[in-house]
């Protein structure tokens, strides 16, 4: 399986402070989508960015995409104590739609 | 909408039951999925399916069943449970093709003992 590895592991940081989690894939994608996930619940779609786009933005999110390096980044500005969740990288290869391959995830804590 | 809904949230059970873990969906999505969150694994696929009547195996199917008569409902079944499948299993839907998002449920957490 092509899984993707995110790093860092864990961060921490102050509200007010910018975040950014990267993420490295494997083989060829269609593209790579970006989830949260709050302590005890289902992960929450954040952002998909398609395999011929290299940056997108969404409010405080802007994901990059390198597929010569087959890596991706996610930057979430100003951040929130709200933030405060594991963050998944998903790619989306193969010819199998929807089969998507999670990285192990970001654990972002931040202070208030 | 309610969105994914799984039922149980949690449940326990001893070595050599079956089970099975209910999802739903009411977005009409043809897409549904089953996946296993374990520690420092990130999510694994276990089967999922493009639509009523078609089912596929993931990346670690063995020990799961799974059938799709609705295009609502997508039930995992435990034959005979395992410690190794102690887990949070989450289910998740979309509409179908590369760019369409999944939507998870808030998941079963599973312990067999």
């Amino acid at each position: 399986s092509q899984q993707g590895e995110e790093d860092p592991q864990a961060l921490s940081i102050q509200e007010g402070e910018n975040a950014t989690m990267n993420c490295s894939y494997k083989t060829s994608i269609n593209n790579l989508q970006w989830y949260r996930q709050n302590s005890g619940r289902g992960l929450v779609h954040l952002i998909l960015i398609r395999s011929n786009e290299r940056e997108k933005h969404s409010g405080r999110l802007r994901v990059t995409l390198d597929t010569s390096k087959k890596s991706s980044s996610l930057l979430i500005t100003a951040s929130r104590a709200a933030d405060t969740a594991s963050y998944f990288c998903a790619d989306a290869g193969g010819t199998s739609y929807g089969k998507l391959t999670f990285g192990q995830g970001t654990i972002l804590t931040v202070h208030p | 909408n309610a969105g994914v809904t799984q039922t149980p949230k949690f449940q326990v059970l001893k070595t050599g039951q079956s089970m099975t873990l209910q999802c739903a969906q009411d977005m009409n999505h043809e897409y549904m999925s089953w996946y296993r969150q374990d520690p420092g694994m990130g999510l694994r696929l276990i089967h999922y399916s493009v639509g009523a009547g078609i089912t596929d195996q993931g990346e670690v199917p063995n020990g799961y069943n799974v059938s799709r008569s609705t295009t609502e409902d997508f039930p995992l079944r435990l034959l005979s449970a395992a410690p190794s499948q102690t887990s949070v299993y989450f289910c998740a839907s979309s509409f179908g093709g590369f760019n369409s998002p999944l939507h998870f449920g808030n998941g079963t957490r599973l312990t067999v003992t």
